[in-house]
């Protein structure tokens, strides 16, 4: 299997634009989970999905930020408009239906200028 | 207080030492556990799960103690490639699913 699939692995944007991420978890797997990673904060759970279904966006910082999942293969997280302080490595994550193991995707790095 | 807290070290050890990791968790009713390293540019990977009886792979020895809310991260004979960020990561389904990853702990291991 191919693993979990992000891209692009590199984002820089200038302030005020919108940035898309996009993420394919492994095939089979049904939870989705949006992390967002910086030195001062870690790890930080922003949304996970089960079944394609948004269960908890209870992280996700503000309006700024929209995540979808329309199908099983495929989740985007949008920021819009893109600010300095949302300057982060993004990691997608997918699990098997236990919720349980997480398998991580290399993450995008964003710079928002 | 973080639910899920880990001290950040760094850690500096010599190759061959013992060197160990607490993680302490708020949530009593939390149900797994897991490590997870974590190099530096790169994502997150299952280091192993942490079972009730403790488990053990290899040079790693996982712990869990429920009564004082901690799992323990015990690497045996250090590698250098055992040089690396460790996240401790605590799962509870009280009122849902909910995942904690904690801020990590770094190992530097030197020759």
């Amino acid at each position: 299997d191919a693993g979990v699939i992000q891209s692009p692995r590199h984002e820089v944007t200038e302030m005020g634009q919108e940035v898309t991420l996009r993420c394919k978890p492994i095939s089979g797997h049904d939870y989705l989970f949006w992390y967002r990673q910086t030195m001062m904060r870690g790890l930080e759970l922003l949304i996970y999905f089960n079944n394609n279904v948004p269960i908890d966006d209870s992280g996700m910082p503000e309006d700024r930020f929209s995540a979808k999942m329309p199908n099983a293969s495929f989740s985007t997280l949008k920021i819009q408009p893109s600010e300095p302080r949302d300057s982060a490595v993004y990691f997608c994550a997918s699990s098997l239906p236990s919720g349980e193991t997480q398998y991580f995707g290399p993450g995008t790095r964003l710079l928002v200028l | 207080r973080k639910e899920v807290e880990q001290d950040p070290g760094p850690f500096n050890v010599p190759e061959g030492a013992t060197v160990a990791f607490n993680c302490t968790y708020s949530n009593s009713a939390s149900q797994s556990f897991f490590w997870y390293r974590q190099d530096c540019r790169k994502e997150p990977k299952l280091l192993m799960s942490v079972y009730s009886s403790g488990n053990e792979d290899g040079r790693f020895t996982a712990q869990l103690n429920r009564a004082s809310q901690y799992i323990s991260l015990l690497i045996r004979d250090s590698k250098l490639s055992d040089s690396a960020t460790y996240l401790c990561v605590v799962n509870s389904y009280t009122g849902g699913f909910k995942t904690i990853f904690g801020a990590g702990t770094r190992l530097f291991v030197k020759a």
